[in-house]
């Protein structure tokens, strides 16, 4: 199973950042996002494909249905700048973790 | 708080093995499934292999089953990776994952990381 994101987005500081994740019919699976700022580990943003948790702000949200999962991330912040991944687990008979290639967000 | 420790890695020569190890504290050790996520330099996240919280159930990637061994000591709280047979392609920081429960199947994700330790394999 392949997850495809756009290897970059730029946006200006206070505007409205959306990454995608493109997969085959990825709203019947459940999508997890990850950010990742230069250096340091990944950090889990949105889980359920919506949820928030503790300590991420709102301004981070998602959504997923037919072939495509979004995180939108609102009033952009410098400090949002990182690499972003989505997550999906594919396969009863044969479990695997699959990470998209991950999308470099810059903030203008 | 949920701290995840890993060490071992380092420089090894193609064809030789080594084994990474991962602390965890903060958390009943024994209750969570774990995994090993890798990242090449400059290259994007790659799923390594899983196990579950009692070690019952264990999944590798394709291009390392077989080479690599994922196991577990919940006595001692840590997690551990095999890796024999080591190839250029190995070279990435490797991470400690705590899943969301106890199987990490379905709609598990992956709630905390360690800082990762570097493995590099070149002669």
């Amino acid at each position: 199973y392949v997850l495809t994101q756009p290897p970059s987005v730029s946006v200006a500081p206070g505007k409205t950042a959306t990454i995608t994740c493109g997969g085959d019919n990825i709203g019947g699976k459940t999508v997890h996002w990850y950010q990742q700022k230069s250096g340091q580990a990944p950090v889990l943003v949105i889980y359920y494909d919506i949820e928030r948790p503790s300590g991420i702000p709102e301004r981070f949200s998602a959504s997923n249905s037919g072939n495509t999962a979004t995180l939108t991330i609102s009033g952009v912040e410098a400090g949002d700048e990182a690499d972003y991944y989505c997550q999906v687990w594919a396969g009863s008979d044969h479990p695997a973790w699959v990470f998209g290639g991950g999308t470099t967000l810059t903030v203008l | 708080q949920v701290q995840l420790v890993e060490s071992g890695g380092g420089v090894v020569q193609p064809g030789r093995s080594l084994r990474l190890s991962c602390a965890g504290s903060g958390f009943t050790f024994s209750n969570s499934a774990l995994l090993w996520v890798r990242q090449a330099p400059g290259k994007g996240l790659e799923w390594v292999a899983t196990i579950s919280h009692d070690g019952s159930n264990k999944y590798y990637t394709d291009s390392v089953r077989g080479p690599f061994s994922i196991s577990r000591d919940n006595s001692k709280n840590t997690l551990y990776l095999e890796m024999s047979n080591l190839r250029a392609e190995d070279t990435a920081v490797y991470y400690c994952v705590k899943a969301s429960d106890a199987y990490c199947g379905g709609d598990c994700f992956l709630v905390d990381w360690g800082q990762g330790t570097l493995v590099i394999v070149s002669s």
